[in-house]
This record gives C-alpha cells, structure tokens and sequence, in this order.
C-alpha cells in the first residue's frame, strides 16, 4: 500500500515569508508525527498527534511554527516569518499506534525547505 | 549531555561485518530502533528490538541489547556497497515520540 507522502519535496523561499508543509499518513494511522532535521541539530521532534486528542506540540521551536491535522488524515506545518536557521529537511511520520502500546512510525520523504 | 549517543563515522571493507554501536540514557523505552537513511531519502526502518530482549536476528541484521548498560548495537553480516548510509539509532519515549543519535555515517569501500 501507499506509504507516507509528503508535498512539496523541495521548497525555497524568501526570509519573512509563509510556507505550509503538507503529509499524507498512510491510511488508518491514527498517529502522526512531525520531525525536523538540520545540519549541526540531527532529527529533533516537532509535534505529535493522536487521534482527537489534543497535539503534543513540546517540540516546537518557536511560536512562529504551528500544524493542524484535518478529519484524523492530512497534516499541514505552517511556519510564519520564516528564518534561515528554519532550513532544514522537515519529516512526518505515522504510525498505528494505540493508547499504551509503542508501534513502528514509518516515515515520510521529507520536504527540504531553504530560506534564502 | 546527549540522550542518545553514537560515534559519527564507520569505514568498512566490502564482504566484513559493519557494527554501530549506540548508548542511549532513558531506561524507561519500551523499543529501541534502527532507521537508514540513504542520500535524498527518508528514514527507512531496518528493524526494532523489545527492550524485554537482548538479542534479535534478522537476515544479515544482529541487534544486540544490553540493557544494564544502556547499549544498543546493529551488525550488518556482509557489508555491501548498498549498505553504505547514515545510520540512526532511536528510542521511543512513553508517548511514542522518537529520540534519535546523531546517525553513524557508515562507508563501504571496495
């Protein structure tokens, strides 16, 4: 079946700009993660949704970085004002995952965002 | 310091036996990964170990765990040139999320 995708591969944009990242979980995941990873900080988690709970967002860096995640599915990470130390490649992840047991997250391509 | 440690690069002859080896400080993870990650590409899960184990096979991977010492490492049985990666160990915390090392670039010459 379809793994996870995510759009755009490849992003460049203008410092002070808006830019949404998108994911598309595999399906019947309820489980979906964000991650970022950059030279010099490695792969740090973002923001982790489950379910209709409210999204664990302790990972994001700051107040300019925000995600929504529509009817359970799709995912979108929006970051405002955007700054050069945002270039990075941005990784979503999904998994099957239940209350009180850890499964597998598979993830995503990843988009590359440059801010120039 | 770090929660999860790994020495950053492993040159290896085609043919040998790679090792990665990862410490980790959560004593509390349930599973303990190993992700690849390919040039341009995404994290591809190799394979996982239940921290109730101490060893898991699976092909040409050997996981070995030795949780008193919070060690973790990955055996590749004859390494080939598409073994060539970066490799990532992780550990999940009790919510799922996943704390990575820093990858172990590992190198297959010929």
């Amino acid at each position: 079946g379809a793994g996870v995708s995510q759009s755009p591969s490849n992003k460049v944009t203008e410092k002070g700009k808006d830019v949404e990242l998108r994911c598309d979980p595999i399906s019947g995941h309820t489980a979906l993660y964000w991650y970022r990873q950059s030279l010099g900080q490695g792969l740090e988690f973002l923001i982790y949704f489950q379910g209709n709970s409210a999204p664990d967002k302790s990972g994001l860096p700051s107040d300019r970085f925000s995600a929504e995640r529509t009817g359970g599915s799709v995912s979108t990470l929006t970051i405002q004002r955007t700054q050069q130390e945002d270039s990075a490649v941005y990784l979503c992840a999904s998994s099957s995952r239940t209350s009180g047991i850890t499964d597998t997250q598979y993830f995503g391509p990843g988009t590359r965002l440059t801010v120039l | 310091g770090e929660d999860v440690e790994q020495s950053l690069f492993l040159s290896v002859r085609e043919g040998d036996s790679s090792v990665i080896n990862c410490t980790y400080t959560d004593s509390s993870s349930t599973y303990l990964y190993w992700y690849k990650q390919e040039p341009g590409a995404g994290l591809q899960l190799l394979t996982y170990i239940f921290s109730n184990m101490d060893m898991k096979q699976d092909q040409r991977l050997t996981v070995l765990l030795n949780k008193k010492d919070k060690h973790l490492s990955l055996r590749i049985a004859d390494t080939q040139t598409g073994d060539s990666a970066i490799y990532f160990c992780a550990y999940s915390d009790s919510w799922g999320k996943l704390q990575f090392g820093a990858g172990t670039q590992v190198v297959v010459t010929p």
